[in-house]
């Protein structure tokens, strides 16, 4: 049961490109969204997140936009930098009364190309 | 700034043999996680604590596995008897108890069960 699905599981941009990896999400109680960025044998980081009644978070090189109507959020990096290359995953949480348990998709490979 | 600190970084251990997972979340959050990453797949979700006790667990988390805060200031996983799926990395989290707040995610412990 797939409620978080991240579909494209690799992206490589060139440095200074913007960088945009999706998400979709199938559980219309969700109530909060957020982007973890996470580095090969470390924990994920939070990065971005987003409440379910805005539909857009900027923070420096990162946006966060959110489509509640087809339940589809994304994550734009712009310029990208070779130090974000990194598996991002998106993270749901609320689900209708649940205890801030996230709910994770299975995540995207960035790779950005000096 | 603060953080959530696992120990050990690795484990290794005999399949039927009990481990014990440790975490020591960042001190003024209350709500405190389990989720594991499974070589290749996506982080899932195993457990919630909030106010000494488990306030929402997955399927995952069966009879083999409980947590404990067994002081101030560390929060464990158990592991009854491992099985060799049991092997993947397991992370703790630790929030705010504030809807919509992000979880901050230790380092991992890297459990190898042969």
């Amino acid at each position: 049961d797939q409620q978080v699905k991240q579909n494209s599981p690799s992206l490589s941009v060139q440095e200074g490109r913007i960088s945009i990896l999706n998400c979709d999400y199938t559980n219309s109680m969700f109530d909060y969204f957020l982007w973890y960025k996470k580095y090969p044998a470390e924990g994920p980081t939070f990065l971005i997140s987003i409440s379910s009644i805005k539909d857009k978070n900027e923070d420096g090189r990162f946006t966060v936009f959110l489509n509640k109507s087809a339940k589809h959020l994304s994550l734009h990096i712009v310029p990208s930098q070779p130090g974000d290359s990194a598996v991002y995953f998106c993270a749901a949480g609320g689900g209708g009364g649940s205890n801030y348990k996230l709910t994770f998709g299975k995540g995207t490979l960035l790779t950005v190309n000096p | 700034e603060p953080e959530v600190t696992q120990t050990p970084s690795h484990q290794v251990t005999q399949m039927g043999q009990e481990v014990i997972l440790r975490c020591v979340p960042i001190s003024n959050h209350l709500y405190f996680y389990w989720y594991r990453q499974i070589l290749g797949q996506k982080v899932e979700f195993l457990v919630s604590f909030y106010n000494n006790e488990i306030s929402e667990k997955s399927e995952i988390f069966d009879d083999q596995f409980s947590v404990e805060r067994p002081d101030g200031s560390n929060f464990t996983l158990k592991i009854r008897s491992t099985k060799l799926e049991d092997s993947a990395m397991y992370f703790c989290a630790s929030s705010e108890p504030l809807q919509g707040s992000s979880a901050f995610f230790g380092q991992g412990t890297r459990l190898t069960v042969v």
